[in-house]
């Protein structure tokens, strides 16, 4: 599984457009790229997938440049509830066998008022 | 519909003793996942169902742990001797298959265990 590398934690203020990028060098032809959101106290919830160029769905977009070595969530006008933990995942997911789903420990995104 | 479900919400046990936590997928759902998330750290990963496939266990960390699955429906993960350091919140997921467009997980709230 690609090795991730996202920001630690994010500050960012309601209303305002937010942008996680994520690092993954090494990632493979057949990976895809998935983000999930965690709240307290709750399991992650799945937002968004891709594998290139730019995805968008009512929660988010995500861009992903042509090398596919990085990519970015936005969350657009975000409000005090979007305060989470953001994981970037890439890979598809065990269909080698060898692989494991890595979560890291994730981008703890605080929206303040 | 009705989502993942765990059982119990919560649960604490003495050290040494053995303990089983429940998961109910959604139905339908292929495959199923178990995750260890220490607090404040990111999901660990620890064994995985999908179909009638033998189980990928190779993240589960010691032989105290185990898991079943009837068929597609019901997983328990069983921690025999129970020890400080799995105290944690244990999650389970699932999914309808683990191809790109079909892996989306779907997470259940949790067992949070504390071993004393």
């Amino acid at each position: 599984l690609a090795k991730t590398t996202q920001p630690i934690s994010m500050d960012s203020y309601e209303g305002q457009e937010v942008n996680i990028t994520c690092s993954h060098n090494n990632i493979a032809t057949n990976d895809y790229i998935t983000w999930y959101q965690q709240f307290p106290s709750q399991g992650p919830r799945f937002i968004i997938q891709g594998y290139k160029t730019k995805v968008t769905n009512e929660v988010a977009s995500l861009f992903i440049p042509a090398d596919r070595k990085s990519s970015t969530l936005s969350l657009p006008r975000v409000s005090l509830s979007d305060t989470a933990v953001y994981y970037c995942l890439v890979g598809e997911q065990f269909v080698n066998r060898d692989d494991k789903i890595i979560f890291g420990k994730g981008t703890r995104l605080h929206i303040l008022p | 519909g009705a989502g993942v479900s765990q059982s119990p919400s919560n649960k604490v046990t003495e050290k040494g003793k053995d303990v089983e936590l429940r998961c109910d997928p959604i139905s339908g759902h292929t495959a199923l996942y178990w995750y260890r998330q220490r607090l404040g750290q990111g999901l660990e990963f620890l064994i995985y169902f999908q179909g009638n496939s033998a189980p990928d266990k190779s993240g589960l960390p010691s032989d105290r742990f185990s898991a079943e699955r009837t068929g597609e429906s019901v997983s328990t993960l069983t921690i025999q001797r129970t020890q400080q350091e799995d105290s944690a919140v244990y999650l389970c997921a699932s999914s309808l298959g683990t191809t790109a467009g079909a892996n989306e997980q779907y997470f259940g709230p949790g067992t949070r265990l504390t071993v004393t």
